[in-house]
C-alpha cells in the first residue's frame, strides 16, 4: 500500500475549481519534491506537475501545484469534461528507498 | 519527439519468467534515469524499479526484490525488466518511463503481463 494518501474522488461543475490533496510524511513529501499525473481512461499516465509546482511544456496554467510541509495539493480551475480522469501524486521516500504513487483520485465533472 | 515502446508482455504461468523491453528514441537515452511502473487491472499505479543513467544504481519495490532485475543497454537505447518467479499479483500493465527531477516525465503505452495457469 502507498504511503501517500489522496481522497478517492472529487467532483465539480464545468468551469469550477477542484483541489486534490496528497498527504505524506517527513521521509517522503517532507524531504522530496512532488509530481502529479493525469491518467485518462485506457491510456498511459501523463505528467502534469513536477518539482511541486512546475508545469511541463504544453500543460495549461489552469493546472497548478503546491507543497507545504508533508502535504501537497493539485488545483484545476476552469474544469472541463476532458479533465475527467484519475490523478496521482508521487514522490520518493528516502527511508524506504521507494518511489510512491498516491492512492489516486477520480475527478468527475458534474 | 520522445518515444518509449514497451514489448514482451505475455500470458505466463505462475513461477514462470518473462523479459520486458523498452525501446527509446528521440532523446539521449544514456543521460536519463529510467523506470518501470505497473498497474494491475482496476488498480492504481505502482512503481517497480529504476536505474541510473550508467546502470550503476538500481532500486526496487519490496514486492519484487530478488525476483525482478532492471537493466539497460545504452548502446541500443533499450531498457529491460527480467521477471522471474512470477506470481498472480504481478499481473499488470507495465510501463517504462523516463525520469526527470523526481518525476516520470515521459511514458510508454504499456505492455500487458498476465500471470495465470
Amino acid at each position: 500500500q502507498s504511503v501517500l494518501t489522496q481522497p478517492p474522488s472529487v467532483s465539480a461543475a464545468p468551469g469550477q475549481r477542484v483541489t486534490i490533496w496528497c498527504s505524506g510524511s517527513t521521509s517522503n513529501i517532507g524531504d522530496y519534491s512532488v509530481s502529479w499525473y493525469q491518467q485518462l481512461p485506457g491510456t498511459a499516465p501523463k505528467l502534469l506537475i513536477y518539482d511541486n509546482n512546475k508545469r511541463p511544456s504544453g500543460i495549461p496554467d489552469r493546472i497548478s501545484g503546491s507543497k507545504s510541509g508533508t502535504s501537497a495539493t493539485l488545483g484545476i480551475t476552469g474544469l472541463q469534461t476532458g479533465d475527467e480522469a484519475d490523478y496521482y501524486c508521487a514522490t520518493w521516500d528516502g527511508s524506504l528507498r521507494t518511489y510512491f504513487f498516491g492512492t489516486g483520485t477520480q475527478v468527475t465533472v458534474l | 519527439e520522445v518515444q518509449l515502446v514497451e514489448s514482451g508482455g505475455d500470458l505466463v504461468q505462475p513461477g514462470g519468467s518473462l523479459r520486458l523491453s523498452c525501446a527509446a528514441s528521440g532523446f539521449t537515452f544514456s543521460a536519463y534515469w529510467m523506470n518501470w511502473v505497473r498497474q494491475a487491472p482496476g488498480k492504481g499505479l505502482e512503481w517497480v524499479a529504476n536505474i541510473k543513467e550508467d546502470g550503476s544504481e538500481k532500486d526496487y519495490v519490496d514486492s519484487v526484490k530478488g525476483r525482478f532485475t532492471i537493466s539497460r543497454d545504452n548502446a541500443m537505447n533499450s531498457l529491460f525488466l527480467q521477471m522471474n518467479s512470477l506470481r498472480a499479483e504481478d499481473t499488470a500493465v507495465y510501463y517504462c518511463g523516463r525520469g526527470y527531477s523526481n518525476s516520470i516525465e515521459s511514458w510508454g503505452q504499456g505492455t500487458l503481463v498476465t500471470v495465470s495457469s
